[in-house]
């Protein structure tokens, strides 16, 4: 899998949009970027995934560049409870049979202020 | 729908002990992952099984094993606990190995 790089913290003030970008410059041609997020001791919760159309759903949008290297996540108006540790991985998605693990790094801690 | 569950929340276990966690994978899901957690750190990828069987393995040693059940339930199992075993222990379920995967609360596992 891919490496990807992101900033160790970000900050946001609530109501706010919070932009969270993640760089995957070696991100191969079948390989999706994929976002979740995990609140404090809890399970990871995902958020978003694409391969290389802009993708939005209730939680978030995800904006990839045309040469795919890099993404940013938007959370459109950030409450507190978006605080959070944010994972960007990159991961390639197979047919039915093939095994294919996350590969998480260190993430971007988003800290949600009022 | 129900998510995935994991059993139990918590648990104590002594050096050189054995321990077993559970998890129960979102209805229709026929593929389990686990992770490792420690604290400070990402999830590691331990194990992921699909139709019950184990279709890809992480850097773990060999007293880490699991395995799923026909109702694609699935049990991870720990021989010989040391202090570096505490961790929160992650299952996420996905419809098949490599599709989406949905995560469980955790099981918070302490060597004492």
């Amino acid at each position: 899998d891919a490496k990807t790089t992101q900033p160790p913290s970000m900050d946001c003030a609530e109501g706010r949009a919070a932009n969270l970008p993640c760089n995957h410059s070696t991100i191969s041609g079948n390989e999706y970027v994929y976002w979740y997020r995990q609140i404090h001791s809890q399970g990871p919760q995902y958020i978003i995934h694409g391969l290389k159309n802009n993708e939005t759903n209730e939680m978030a949008s995800l904006i990839i560049t045309e040469d795919r290297k890099s993404s940013t996540l938007i959370l459109p108006h950030a409450t507190l409870r978006d605080t959070a540790v944010y994972y960007c991985i990159v991961r390639a998605q197979g047919d039915t049979g093939t095994a294919s693990k996350l590969t998480f790094g260190t993430g971007t801690r988003l800290q949600v202020t009022l | 729908d129900a998510g995935v569950t994991q059993s139990p929340t918590h648990l104590i276990k002594t050096r050189g002990q054995q321990v077993t966690l559970r998890c129960s994978p979102i209805s229709g899901h026929k593929s389990v992952s686990w992770y490792q957690q420690v604290l400070g750190q990402g999830p590691q990828f331990i194990f992921q099984y699909y139709e019950k069987e184990e279709r890809g393995r992480g850097n773990f040693p060999d007293r880490f094993s699991a395995r799923q059940f026909p109702n694609y339930s699935s049990e991870l199992n720990v021989n010989a606990l040391l202090l570096g075993d505490s961790a929160l222990y992650l299952c996420a379920s996905s419809l098949f190995g490599a599709d989406t995967q949905y995560f469980g609360p955790g099981t918070r596992l302490t060597v004492l």
